[in-house]
């Protein structure tokens, strides 16, 4: 069936430092990708998406390219803030499962001064 | 912007207890969803709504139910809350997918049971 892994956290890195969570997926058909950011306290909010083969999603100075090939959309960003401190969140929507979203597990990030 | 209210931040019940959870959006949307995120397993798929009046059970249905009376209402009832319930629980709408394939998701609601 279809699923999403993504890398385990907690990830911690220093302001400005280079952000990778790496995101794989196996699905049936051709899915939808996503990324979604957790912020304390608050419900998902979507970062950002692509919806075909070598397509990039791009928002807020993050960007994901979705890669055939090697079933993987990373999220990548150049140099992280304190307020990019969250937990990140890959998905994916299938359209031979309705459309279905299947979420991997979460990678909490904290950027330190 | 999408708003996707649910209508408790916080929960503490008995076990045994009948539990509601409301979960309201206001942006017409035909699909509605409940998930409960748990450290490590991510978000399951509880049930989810493609209008008013059906569901659908999702990855984890047992020990839930819903009900979907108004196009902008979908309600979680845990019949008998039990220890093992005891999770953050999100709720998410979305337009047809042929629209827009996104979900807008809640604050959430994180529920205690005693």
């Amino acid at each position: 069936g279809d699923s999403v892994t993504q890398m385990e956290g907690p990830v911690t890195l220093s302001e400005e430092a280079f952000l990778t969570i790496n995101c794989t997926y196996t699905a049936t058909g051709y899915p939808s990708l996503f990324w979604y950011v957790q912020y304390p306290g608050e419900g998902l909010q979507l970062l950002l998406k692509a919806t075909k083969a070598d397509d990039k999603g791009s928002n807020k100075g993050f960007e994901a390219t979705y890669r055939k090939e090697t079933t993987s959309f990373h999220l990548e960003k150049g140099s992280v803030q304190v307020s990019d401190s969250a937990v990140y969140f890959c998905a994916l929507s299938d359209p031979n499962t309705g459309n279905q979203f299947y979420f991997g597990t979460g990678t909490s990030l904290t950027v330190i001064p | 912007d999408v708003k996707v209210t649910q209508s408790s931040r916080y929960l503490v019940k008995r076990t045994g207890e009948k539990v509601f959870l409301e979960c309201v959006q206001d942006m017409d949307h035909e699909n509605m969803f409940w998930y409960r995120q748990d450290p490590g397993l991510g978000l399951r798929l509880i049930y989810f709504s493609y209008d008013v009046k059906m569901k659908e059970k999702g990855d984890i249905p047992e020990g839930y139910s819903v009900s979907r009376e108004k196009k902008e209402r979908f309600s979680l009832i845990l019949e008998s809350a039990s220890t093992n319930q005891t999770s953050m629980y999100l709720c998410a709408s979305s337009p047809p997918t042929a629209v827009k394939n996104i979900q807008y998701f809640g604050a959430g609601t994180r529920l205690s049971v005693l």
